[in-house]
Formats: C-alpha cells, structure tokens, sequence
C-alpha cells in the first residue's frame, strides 16, 4: 500500500522558513499531484497547495509547494513564519489506482 | 461563494448507520464531485470515497468498501455519505470536500471543504 510519511512536529521561531517534507512510500511521487492542506485545531482543513505548487487565491506567497524526484518527496514551505501559521499540516496525493492517500501530518509549533 | 454545508451532530450506536449529507451552493453541482474525509479524534484525516456529481459514479476507499455507500440528488445539489454498522472506532469528524473529475477520476484541487459532522458511536 502507498503510503505517504511526514515528520510528526517541526518548530521554528517567528520570521524565519519551515520546511515540510512528504515522502512516498514506493513510486514516483510526481505522477501524481500533491496537495498541502493546513488545520488550526478545532477548523476543517483548508487547502494552501494544490497541484503540487499552486496557491488558492487568499493563500500567501509565503507559502510554496515542491517536488523533488530524486528522493520521491514532496515539500511544503513556509517563509516568514507567523504565529497564526500554527497549525497541522496533511499533504496528499494518490495511489497507483488513483485512490486518495493523505500524510500523516506535522503540527507546526511557531515559537 | 461556493459552499459546503453537512447536516447536523448524530449518534448512534453500534452496529447502526449514520448518513450525513452535504447541500452545496455556489457553483452547479453536476460538475463536480464531492468526496468523503474522516479524521477520528488526534487521528489523521482518512478518504472514504466520492462521487462524481454529473453521472454518479462513485469509488470507495479499499478499507470501507462493503460499509459507505455515497449518493446525491442532483435536484438538491445535495451528496449523501452513508455508514453502516458502526463501531466504536468509526467515532469521528465527517468531511464532504468538492474535487473535480477526469476521465473516469476525481481528484481534489482548489475546493472548499464542509464544516465537518461529529459522528459518535456509543452504546
């Protein structure tokens, strides 16, 4: 089964850049598209990435998706880090037979 | 604006059904999909299905199929999750998404999600 791992937490202090990985369990990663979705606790998801590296309008440019072959992942990245960028993220993408696979997800701690 | 509105809290106990509905307004609703997303409590979130909203055809997760049934009534731009017997591990958030579709496929894209519906099952 294709699975999708993440990093479970990841912290970083106020202005600077996070980076979260998505690492597929076996494939190509970038056969199919990756989405980013971001959870404050207590909210539905919303979506910050879609198709690998599109922002939904109202989505900061702060935000940035990736693909890197090479190493069968995907990256979500976060520059100019704010207290309200808190949150869980999920990426998803699809399996072999087009079935939805989400991530784990990695709370973001803006410390 | 596009918008996903789910029914109200329900619970349930075990061995019954729940469905939730998901009323979309804002765009029509034939050309889109509508899939199912659970996230149990400090879980991650799970796919369980969708449904094309033109034709109908559905495709269901490996892991519920046997147990979800998804339908919609195109007259209410209306999709409908359905689970049966529960247990006390289907405890959860219930999330209506919209996609879109290619081909015999539909994928998630830039789309709102519904405000979720708490599930609880309990005897």
């Amino acid at each position: 089964n294709f699975m999708l791992t993440q990093p479970h937490s990841v912290s970083e202090s106020p202005g600077k850049t996070v980076t979260i990985s998505c690492t597929g369990s076996s494939g190509s990663i970038g056969s199919n598209f990756v989405q980013w979705y971001q959870q404050r606790p207590g909210s539905a998801p919303t979506t910050v990435i879609y198709e690998n590296n599109h922002r939904p309008s109202g989505v900061p440019d702060r935000f940035s998706g990736s693909i890197d072959r090479s190493s069968n992942s995907a990256s979500l990245t976060i520059s100019g880090l704010k207290t309200e960028d808190e949150a869980d993220y999920y990426c998803q993408s699809y399996d072999t037979s087009n079935h939805v696979v989400f991530g784990g997800g990695t709370q973001l701690t803006v410390l | 604006q596009v918008q996903l509105v789910q029914s109200g809290a329900e619970v349930k106990k075990p061995g019954a059904s729940v469905k939730v509905s998901c009323k979309a307004s804002g765009y029509t609703f034939s050309n889109y999909a509508i899939h199912w997303v659970r996230q149990a409590p400090g879980q991650r979130l799970e796919w369980m299905g969708w449904i094309n909203g033109g034709n109908g055809n559905t495709k269901y997760s490996q892991k519920f199929q046997g147990r979800v049934t998804i339908t919609r009534d195109t007259s209410a731009s209306t999709a409908y999750m359905e689970l049966s017997s529960l247990r006390s591990e289907d405890m959860a958030l219930y999330y209506c998404v919209r996609g879109y579709c290619l081909s015999t496929t539909c994928f998630f894209g830039d789309d709102p999600w519904g405000q979720g519906t708490l599930v609880t099952v309990s005897s």
